[in-house]
């Protein structure tokens, strides 16, 4: 079966850097996706890694290592926007499409 | 472009009781998801559908559950009968195409109250 383990709260002041880990154990792996998701809100994508390595966008960076099973987010310059719940997700593939499974999401609270 | 809808936002009912959501995905995205989320965790895919066919439903509880996407486009969710551990925000994703890139797009959601 599938699995996935991401840390359940992070907690940082404005302006610092946070990594959020993502381990996962799956057959047929296709690639990791983060996802956030405020508090009511609907989750949105941020990344999508099919590929060892980094991927940057803006202040937000994700990597893989497939050789590890394991990825990680990184926020850059926090903000008091960036309060909210991060998903790790794995695509595995056993057959012509993709099939997703979501982590359990760490929260991730921003202090003044 | 218009994002992807769900109907309605929010429904109470009592246990035993039925209930439909309705998702419309964004033109044009093949791919449309099914997703239970309960309070403090992750989204679990119910079911994927590529056009009007079923790609994965193994995490569907088949006796209560049902999903249709009759024509390719708009589907439907159905619990019948609902019980109380059925209570979680019911989210809708579509997504184009189906294998890159993999941005999947969520809706609003549906927030159900069992009873």
């Amino acid at each position: 079966g599938q699995s996935l383990e991401q840390p359940s709260e992070v907690t940082a002041v404005e302006g610092a850097i946070v990594q959020i880990n993502c381990t996962y154990q799956t057959s047929g792996f296709y690639g990791l996706s983060w996802y956030q998701q405020h508090d009511g809100g609907a989750p949105t994508f941020l990344s999508y890694n099919a590929l060892d390595g980094l991927e940057e966008t803006g202040r937000f960076s994700s990597f893989l290592s497939r050789s590890d099973s394991y990825g990680y987010l990184l926020l850059q310059e926090l903000q008091m926007k960036d309060s909210a719940s991060y998903f790790c997700a794995v695509e595995s593939t056993t057959d012509s499409w993709g099939k997703f499974q979501f982590g359990a999401g760490t929260q991730v609270v921003v202090t003044p | 472009e218009a994002g992807v809808a769900q109907s309605p936002r929010y429904k109470i009912i009592e246990k035993r009781q039925s209930v439909a959501f309705w998702c419309n995905p964004i033109s044009g995205h093949a791919t449309l998801y099914w997703y239970q989320q309960i309070l403090g965790q992750g989204p679990k895919l119910l079911i994927q559908f590529q056009n009007n066919g079923v790609v994965d439903d193994s995490q569907l509880p088949k006796d209560r559950f049902s999903a249709e996407r009759l024509k390719g486009v708009d589907s439907t969710l159905k619990i019948q009968p609902a019980k109380l551990e059925d209570s979680a925000v019911y989210l809708c994703a579509s997504s184009f195409p189906p294998r890159a890139y993999n941005e999947q797009f969520f809706g609003p959601g549906t927030r159900l109250t069992v009873l």
